[in-house]
C-alpha cells in the first residue's frame, strides 16, 4: 500500500483539462517536502515531468502544471492530447520511514 | 547525453543472489548520487536504495522493507553502481531501473533514468 495516494484512473477528452491528485500525510508533503512527478508509457521508462512542486525541465510541455497545498498536491493537464495517455506517479520523502515514496499512479485515459 | 545502462538481470531461484550493474556517461560518476527503483509487473515503482558520492561519504541507504537483503554500492573507477540482491523470493519479481538524483529546494528527485533490467525470481 503506497504512503502516497493517487485516484487509479482519470479519463478527460481531448482538449479538456484533467487533474490527478496526490494525497500524503505530515511525515512527507505535510512536512513541507518537495512533491516531483513522474510520466510513464508502457512498456517504457518513467520520465521526470515536474520537479520541486511546480518546475518543469526542459521540453516539458507548459500544459502540464502541478501545485502543493498541505498534505496534497496535484498535477494538472490543460488541452489534454491523445499523446498524454499514460500513467502518472508522484514522488516524495517521508520523515518517518526515512525513504523516498512513490504515489500510487494515475492512468490518464484520453477518450 | 547522460546513459545509464543497467545489465545483470535474469532468472533466478526462490533465495537466490543475484548482482544488478548500472554503468553511467555522459556526467560525472563519481559526483552522482546513485539510486535503484524497482516496479513489479504491472505495479508501481518503489525506491530500492542510493549511495551517496565519496564527497559526501560514499554512504549508501535502502529501503525499511530492503534493509539487511539488498545493498548498493559503487565503483566510481568503472563508473558504475551496483545491486546485491540476497534471499530473493518471488516478491522481488520486478524491473530494476538504475537512476541520478538530483535535488532542488527541500526535495530530491531521479533526473535519469537507465531501460531498467528484469528480474525474475522463479523455481
Amino acid at each position: 500500500q503506497s504512503v502516497l495516494t493517487q485516484p487509479p484512473s482519470v479519463s478527460g477528452a481531448p482538449g479538456q483539462r484533467v487533474s490527478i491528485s496526490c494525497t500524503g500525510s505530515s511525515s512527507n508533503l505535510g512536512a513541507r517536502f518537495d512533491v516531483h512527478w513522474y510520466q510513464q508509457f508502457p512498456g517504457t521508462v518513467p520520465k521526470l515531468l515536474i520537479y520541486g512542486d511546480r518546475k518543469r525541465p526542459s521540453g516539458v510541455p507548459e500544459r502540464f502544471s502541478a501545485s502543493t497545498s498541505g498534505t496534497s498536491a496535484s498535477l494538472a493537464i490543460s488541452g489534454l492530447q491523445a499523446e498524454d495517455e499514460a500513467d502518472y506517479y508522484c514522488q516524495s520523502y517521508d520523515i518517518t520511514l526515512g525513504t523516498y515514496v512513490f504515489g500510487s499512479g494515475t492512468k490518464v485515459n484520453v477518450l | 547525453d547522460v546513459q545509464l545502462v543497467e545489465s545483470g538481470g535474469g532468472l533466478v531461484k526462490p533465495g537466490g543472489s543475484l548482482r544488478l550493474s548500472c554503468a553511467g556517461s555522459g556526467f560525472t560518476f563519481s559526483k552522482a548520487w546513485m539510486n535503484w527503483v524497482r516496479q513489479p509487473p504491472g505495479k508501481g515503482l518503489e525506491w530500492v536504495g542510493h549511495i551517496l558520492p565519496k564527497s559526501k561519504g560514499g554512504t549508501s541507504e535502502h529501503s525499511p522493507d530492503l534493509r539487511g537483503k539488498f545493498y548498493v554500492s559503487r565503483d566510481d573507477s568503472l563508473d558504475t553502481a551496483y545491486l546485491d540482491m540476497n534471499s530473493l523470493s518471488t516478491e522481488d519479481t520486478a524491473v530494476y531501473y538504475c537512476t541520478t538524483e538530483n535535488y532542488f529546494d527541500v526535495g530530491r528527485y531521479f533526473d535519469f533514468w537507465g531501460r531498467g533490467t528484469l528480474v525474475t525470481v522463479s523455481s
